[in-house]
């Protein structure tokens, strides 16, 4: 297994509040990815990142913000939680490089009522 | 516009008989295409992938076929097994740049 960890597993929050999602690695890989995955529409990507302080987004990311200030930690934020971004999260890494496939973290289930 | 499709939302098959997954792409400048496997509650595994300058990749049980002028790829499992049974995205990119996922199929291997 690729070294990712997410944090938390699981939250459960209101509408309005400030949320923060982390994804932590350990295979010092440069390249990083937040995606989220609900029914019907496979993955999609929210932000990335090609190294510290390099973001970007990606098709979904109104209503999130990233920071990265180490290499090993991918900060996913919404600043005002809404009930659309209930989701399943998951962070991704990557080699740069053409054909490097992704690895997966095993997610965060986030809920908000 | 959904760039990558996967048309079968499930798939149910005997275990021991082949399992064909099937994905249809709209950008023909995809040149990078993969499979993810993905169990409940666990991130997506990479699974096997092929550049468009080959039409057949194997690994094991798992083969993966282009068809480039169809804009379509498959995975073939063979023999499929009861722990095949998961949800399986195709995914592609360009030149190295962000993956674009399929909407994925769920297969179930039955005993």
């Amino acid at each position: 297994d690729a070294g990712i960890t997410q944090s938390p597993r699981h939250k459960v929050t209101e509408t309005g509040t400030p949320v923060t999602l982390r994804c932590h690695q350990t295979e010092n890989h440069r390249y990083m990815y937040w995606y989220r995955q609900d029914p019907g529409h496979g993955l999609r990507l929210i932000h990335y990142s090609y190294g510290v302080k390099d973001t970007d987004k990606g098709e979904v990311s109104d209503g999130y913000s990233v920071s990265r200030s180490k290499t090993e930690d991918f900060l996913l934020t919404l600043e005002s939680a809404t009930s659309s971004q209930t989701s399943v999260y998951f962070c991704a890494i990557s080699e740069p490089g053409l054909n490097q496939p992704q690895h997966f973290g095993d997610g965060t289930r986030l809920s908000i009522l | 516009d959904q760039q990558v499709k996967q048309n079968s939302p499930s798939l149910s098959v005997q275990e021991g008989r082949i399992s064909i997954l099937n994905c249809d792409y709209t950008n023909s400048m995809f040149d990078y295409f993969l499979w993810y496997k993905k169990y409940p509650a666990e991130g997506p595994t990479f699974l096997i992938s092929i550049s468009s300058i080959k039409d057949k990749n194997e690994d094991g049980r798992f083969t993966v076929f282009l068809n480039k002028s169809a804009k379509h790829l498959s995975l073939h499992i063979v023999p499929s097994q009861p722990g095949d049974s998961a949800v399986y995205f195709c995914a592609a990119s360009e030149r190295g740049s962000r993956l674009t996922f399929g909407e994925g199929t769920q297969l179930t291997v039955n005993p």
